[in-house]
């Protein structure tokens, strides 16, 4: 089925460790972003890429980076793992005209110790 | 900075009845708004949208409404079911693609 997938579904982290969150979409949108969700609050936006070569910083960027070699994909890194970076993280994807929203994946679910 | 927020963080409502959820946005820049259904352990999944030059969009068993004066935004149930209970999150898209999301609002449904 079209849409979504992020790898993997749960991960955890010592401090300081390093690591990337996958995120592929299959329906050649051009629009992808990253999210995290923390406990009873919204989503809050990390970085987001409006195509391929192009990103720009969210809300919450620091201590995240991110790269976008091809429209497909869409990974985030993790430079140093830290306690605060213990989140459920979302990929989302959108084509250019924001048909039917903003399309989301599962999640990962992230936790630093 | 501006935000996107929820009336209420709970709701609970009758099998049945008809469930309406609110949200108060402050960027008048927004031009589009997006409700989003997430239930536990899922992503958030799309409901309905609506551009900034509508009123009124209605989908199956969901209508959203948007009023820009008093920037405020609501997202009607009809006769809410059982899988209707979730959390309900408002979105607003301005300066491009960004989404900033509300709080939430947790729907429990009654039998």
């Amino acid at each position: 089925n079209a849409g979504v997938t992020q790898t993997p579904k749960f991960q955890v982290l010592k401090t300081g460790q390093s690591m990337t969150l996958q995120c592929a979409q299959d329906m050649n949108h051009e629009y992808m972003s990253w999210y995290r969700q923390d406990p009873g609050m919204g989503l809050r936006l990390i970085h987001y890429s409006v195509g391929a070569g192009i990103t720009d910083q969210g809300e919450v960027p620091n201590g995240y980076n991110v790269s976008r070699s091809t429209t497909e994909d869409f990974p985030l890194r993790l430079l140093s793992a830290a306690p605060s970076q213990t989140s459920v993280y979302f990929c989302a994807s959108t084509d250019r005209d924001r048909e039917d929203g903003y399309t989301f994946g599962s999640g990962t679910r992230l936790t630093v110790v | 900075g501006e935000s996107v927020g929820l009336h209420l963080p709970t709701l609970s409502v009758q099998e049945g009845d008809n469930s309406i959820i609110n949200c108060a946005y402050s960027n008048s820049a927004s031009d589009y708004f997006i409700w989003y259904k997430q239930e536990s352990g899922k992503g958030p999944q799309f409901i309905i949208d609506i551009r900034s030059n509508m009123d009124k969009r209605q989908g199956q068993r969901v209508t959203v409404l948007l009023n820009k004066t008093v920037k405020h935004l609501s997202l009607q149930i009809a006769a809410t079911q059982p899988g209707d209970s979730a959390v309900y999150f408002c979105a607003e898209n301005s300066q491009g693609y960004k989404l900033s999301f509300g709080a939430g609002t947790t729907v429990t449904v009654r039998a």
